[in-house]
């Protein structure tokens, strides 16, 4: 069983519609919860990081964080086709600080239809 | 605008041959990553390094090297290349504050293709 578990899609919704991303990882160590945006032949940006369990949110994305569930969401409001990516979540025990990189999953690819 | 750089951004080239994978940054940061991303597939560490003189191995085992003797720099060598060596490799760089998340950011990456 891999760490972490993302459907690589392709997804595809129309626009305007609200988008749920998902993740389920198996390493309770996690601690850190990470969503990277990653366009076509461009290296992955940071789009939004959760502490432990609870929701963030920033502009229209949220993210939410069970760690009982062991399971991750980004929810994308009023999508637009400028957000046809591959969405990658990502994990970590440590701040980094310590040795270890992140855990990603294998990404979804989300298509956003105008 | 991301300040780490990677070049080439695509390379094919032919079995046996000696490559070397550039990546700076101008953020001043210590920490530096190698990743690699298959088409479909996770993104693996290959190597980093806390500073200047240190590089240690990542959790996906590679026949690459690194150094680091500028911070700023940490190129990526294959010896002799192989068609296995056919990816995309990611270059990023973080902070290294053991007090709170540091956010890694990448590179363009530069997709390698060996014949």
């Amino acid at each position: 069983q891999k760490e972490v578990e993302q459907d690589p899609g392709p997804l595809s919704v129309p626009e305007g519609a609200i988008v749920s991303l998902n993740c389920t990882y198996s390493n309770s160590a996690f601690q850190y919860f990470m969503w990277y945006r990653q366009y076509s032949r461009k290296g992955p940006e940071l789009l939004m990081y959760t502490y432990s369990s609870g929701n963030k949110e920033d502009g229209r994305f949220t993210a939410q964080v069970d760690k009982s569930s062991k399971y991750i969401s980004l929810f994308i409001r009023d999508s637009q086709p400028s957000d046809s990516a591959t969405y990658l979540c990502a994990m970590s025990d440590d701040s980094g600080g310590g040795a270890d990189g992140l855990t990603f999953g294998k990404g979804t690819h989300l298509i956003i239809q105008p | 605008e991301a300040d780490i750089y990677q070049t080439p951004r695509y390379l094919v080239i032919g079995t046996g041959k000696k490559i070397t994978l550039e990546c700076s940054q101008t953020m001043g940061h210590d920490k530096m990553y190698w990743y690699q991303q298959d088409p479909g597939m996770e993104l693996h560490l290959i190597h980093y390094s806390y500073g200047v003189n240190s590089t240690e191995k990542g959790d996906l085992s590679s026949e690459s090297t690194v150094s680091r003797i500028r911070t700023e720099h940490f190129p990526l060598t294959l010896e002799s290349a192989r068609p296995s060596h056919t990816s995309q490799y990611l270059c990023a760089s973080s902070e290294f504050r053991t007090s709170s998340y540091n956010e890694q950011f990448f590179g363009p990456g530069t997709r390698l293709t060996v014949l």
